[in-house]
């Protein structure tokens, strides 16, 4: 079964600094590999979509994604952090098709 | 388009009740999936329906049941219903093949009392 593993549940950077959220997969085979965002009472939304086109995947807002087959890895980074970036964000590995499967989240803080 | 809606958006209940929640999926998508969150548990697939058949199964008991309408319209019901069935449910919408994108809801809390 696939399986996500966010490293850091609670992330805290100043406003302007880089973003490093990290996320370990574990997946029989090639995966989808997605991160979305929570924001308070809100629903998820996607930050941006791995499917083996390319290792380095943008999403919004200035997010962006890198792959790494030999260290299993799908780390998020944004070069410079805003106060509206604030939320949880969840790792995700497409398993059996159309199974979403989670990661425990991690809370990004960023202060001002 | 429009978004996936759900409703209701709140929900408060009493231990031994049932429950039904609704999800209207984006125009044109025929998968619907739903999820459950919960602080403890995090975020966790409950089951998908695609063209009116449930295609895949979480690790939930037969309380949780769903079914999907020949409009891609669905519905998730909770039978019995406990106080850890508190939780926001979310309802994902796709295209419905293996790489499509999935489409969140913006949930309705239940609060089982």
């Amino acid at each position: 079964a696939q399986s996500v593993t966010q490293l850091d549940s609670h992330v805290s950077v100043s406003e302007g600094t880089p973003v490093l959220l990290r996320c370990n997969y574990s997946s029989s085979y090639s995966p989808s590999l997605f991160w979305y965002v929570q924001h308070p009472n809100k629903g998820l939304q996607l930050l941006l979509k791995y499917t083996s086109a390319a290792t380095l995947v943008k999403g919004i807002n200035g997010f962006e994604a890198e792959f790494k087959k030999s260290e299993t890895s799908f780390h998020l980074t944004k070069p410079s952090a805003h106060m509206s970036d604030a939320a949880e964000y969840f790792c995700v590995v497409s398993d059996r098709g159309n199974k979403l499967v989670f990661g425990a989240g991690t809370i990004l803080r960023v202060k001002s | 388009k429009a978004g996936v809606t759900q409703t209701p958006r709140y929900l408060i209940k009493t231990r031994g009740q049932q429950v039904t929640l609704s999800c209207s999926p984006i125009s044109g998508h025929r998968s619907v999936s739903w999820y459950q969150q919960t602080p403890g548990q995090g975020l966790q697939f409950l089951f998908e329906y695609f063209s009116e058949t449930q295609r895949n199964k979480g690790n939930f008991p037969g309380r949780f049941s769903g079914r999907q309408f020949s409009n891609s319209r669905s519905e998730m019901n909770v039978s019995t219903l406990e106080l850890g069935d508190s939780a926001l449910y979310l309802c994902a919408s796709s295209p419905g093949t293996a790489t499509d994108t999935q489409y969140f809801g913006p949930g309705t809390r239940l609060t089982v009392l």
